[in-house]
């Protein structure tokens, strides 16, 4: 079975300070991992995926599979990115064999950019 | 275009009752999904829909809770005998797999 783990429920910086969001995951296959975010009051939407390799809105995340973690960072965190961010994993494997792609979602981190 | 929609919005129901909530996809994605997003517990999935059948309905909680999905779009979730641990907010994706999964506003639902 996957699991992803966000050890920080909130997380809270200045702007312009750099912001990592952490993300481990357990799954002994292959994985695709994403962030998702929740603006207040929008839907969730998707951020980034490793996959990708490029970075949105200033924020990139490096798979990295010895310490199977998929960190969220950026350089230096703007008011507007004051949400709720969630780290997900699917399982490529299930998906060869035709077990669909579900997500499995860490807990999520508020981050909370302050003037 | 149009994105994922559900109804209702929100949903208030007495501890006992049963309810329906619905999720109208993205047109001509063939996949859709089921997730509760509960206080501290983050999303968690529950059914997952290719066409018309649901290969994995692994994360259903109980035999309360069923799902059906007719035509290849429109998915109805039924949550039976409601208790007021089902209070949550229900969401739903659709995708063309093994594309992005795109996610409604999701029904806030509270059993009193």
């Amino acid at each position: 079975a996957q699991r992803v783990t966000q050890p920080e429920k909130l997380l809270s910086v200045f702007k312009g300070a750099p912001v990592e969001l952490k993300c481990n995951y357990s799954y002994s296959g292959s994985p695709e991992l994403f962030w998702y975010v929740q603006y207040s009051r929008q839907r969730l939407q998707l951020l980034l995926r490793h996959i990708s390799r490029e970075s949105i809105k200033g924020f990139t995340a490096d798979l990295n599979k010895g310490e199977t973690s998929f960190h969220l960072k950026k350089p230096f965190a703007q008011e507007e990115d004051s949400a709720m961010y969630y780290c997900a994993l699917r399982a490529l494997n299930l998906i060869l064999t035709g077990g669909g792609n579900k997500l499995t979602f860490g807990t999520g981190t508020q981050l909370k950019v302050e003037l | 275009g149009a994105g994922v929609s559900q109804s209702p919005s929100n949903k208030v129901t007495e501890k006992g009752k049963d309810v329906e909530l619905r999720c109208d996809p993205i047109s001509g994605h063939t996949a859709l999904y089921w997730y509760r997003q509960s206080l501290g517990q983050g999303l968690e999935f529950l059914i997952y829909f290719q066409g018309n059948s649901a290969p994995d309905k692994s994360g259903l909680p109980s035999d309360r809770f069923s799902a059906e999905r007719t035509g290849g779009s429109v998915s109805t979730l039924t949550i039976q005998r409601t208790q007021q641990e089902d209070s949550a907010v229900y969401l739903c994706a659709s995708s063309s797999p093994p594309n992005t999964q795109y996610f409604g506003p999701g029904t806030r639902l509270t059993v009193l």
